[in-house]
C-alpha cells in the first residue's frame, strides 16, 4: 500500500526562523510531489511542487527531493505567523492518483 | 467561474437519508477527484473521473456512495443512507489533466454532518 508519512508536529518556530518539514514515501514509481497548505477550516492550496532530484527554490519556500532516500522536504525561510497552518505532502506516480499524508501543523509564534 | 466551486457549503442531514453533494471543476480541466477528510485527519482519496475515460472507484469506503460526472463539466457524490461515520469534509479538486504532474486545485469543500 502507497504512503507518505508525515509528523504530526505541531512544529513550532519563532517568527524569522527556518521551518523544516519533512515527508517520507513508499512508492518507489513515485514521479511527482507537492506541497499543500492547508489553513484551519479551509481546503488545500499548492505551495510548491517538485519532480526532479535536488532542491526547487521559490521565493520563502525551497522543496527539497531525495529518490535514492524517498525523501521530501520543504523549508519556509523567515517564517510568519501567517504561515501558521497544515502543510499536506502528496505524492503521484504512475497510477496519476495521489497520495496525501496526514500533514504536519506549522505553529510560527511572533 | 476562476476556481473550483462545491454545493452546499454545509449539510447537515439525519442518519439514514440520502446526500448529494456537487462539485464545477475549473473549465477545461479533465481530471476530477473526490476526496473526504475527516476532523484532524488527512485527505481520504474516493473516486476519479479523466475525460469520459471510465471513472476509478477505488477509494470508495462502500456501496453506499457513488459517483457521477457529465463529459468534462459537474461532478455529483451521493451518499445513500447515511451514517454519523460519514460526517467530514468532502473536497473536490479538479486539473487539467490526470498525468501525474498536474497541480489539483482544490474546491471550497462541503461539511457534512450526519446527526
Amino acid at each position: 500500500q502507497k504512503e507518505v508519512e508525515q509528523n504530526s508536529g505541531p512544529l513550532s518556530v519563532p517568527e524569522g526562523a527556518i521551518a523544516s518539514l519533512n515527508c517520507t514515501y513508499s512508492d518507489r514509481g513515485s514521479q511527482s510531489f507537492f506541497w499543500y497548505r492547508q489553513y484551519s477550516g479551509k481546503s488545500p492550496e499548492l505551495i510548491m511542487f517538485i519532480y526532479s532530484n535536488g532542491d526547487k527554490e521559490d521565493g520563502r519556500f525551497t522543496a527539497q527531493l531525495n529518490k535514492a532516500s524517498q525523501y521530501v522536504s520543504l523549508l519556509i525561510r523567515d517564517s510568519q505567523p501567517s504561515d501558521s497552518a497544515t502543510y499536506l505532502c502528496a505524492a503521484s506516480g504512475g497510477s496519476y492518483i495521489p497520495t496525501f499524508g496526514r500533514g504536519t501543523s506549522l505553529i510560527v509564534h511572533p | 467561474g476562476a476556481g473550483v466551486s462545491q454545493s452546499p457549503s454545509n449539510k447537515v442531514t439525519e442518519k439514514g437519508k440520502d446526500v448529494e453533494l456537487r462539485c464545477d471543476p475549473i473549465s477545461g480541466h479533465t481530471a476530477l477527484y473526490w476526496y473526504r477528510q475527516r476532523l484532524g485527519q488527512g485527505l481520504e482519496f474516493l473516486i476519479y473521473f479523466q475525460g469520459n475515460s471510465a471513472p476509478d472507484k477505488s477509494g470508495l469506503p462502500s456501496d453506499r456512495f457513488s459517483a457521477e460526472r457529465t463529459g468534462e463539466s459537474v461532478s455529483t457524490l451521493t451518499i445513500q443512507r447515511t451514517q454519523q461515520e460519514d460526517s467530514a469534509v468532502y473536497l473536490c479538486a479538479s486539473s487539467l489533466a490526470a498525468l501525474g504532474r498536474d497541480t489539483q486545485y482544490f474546491g471550497p469543500g462541503t461539511r457534512l454532518t450526519v446527526l
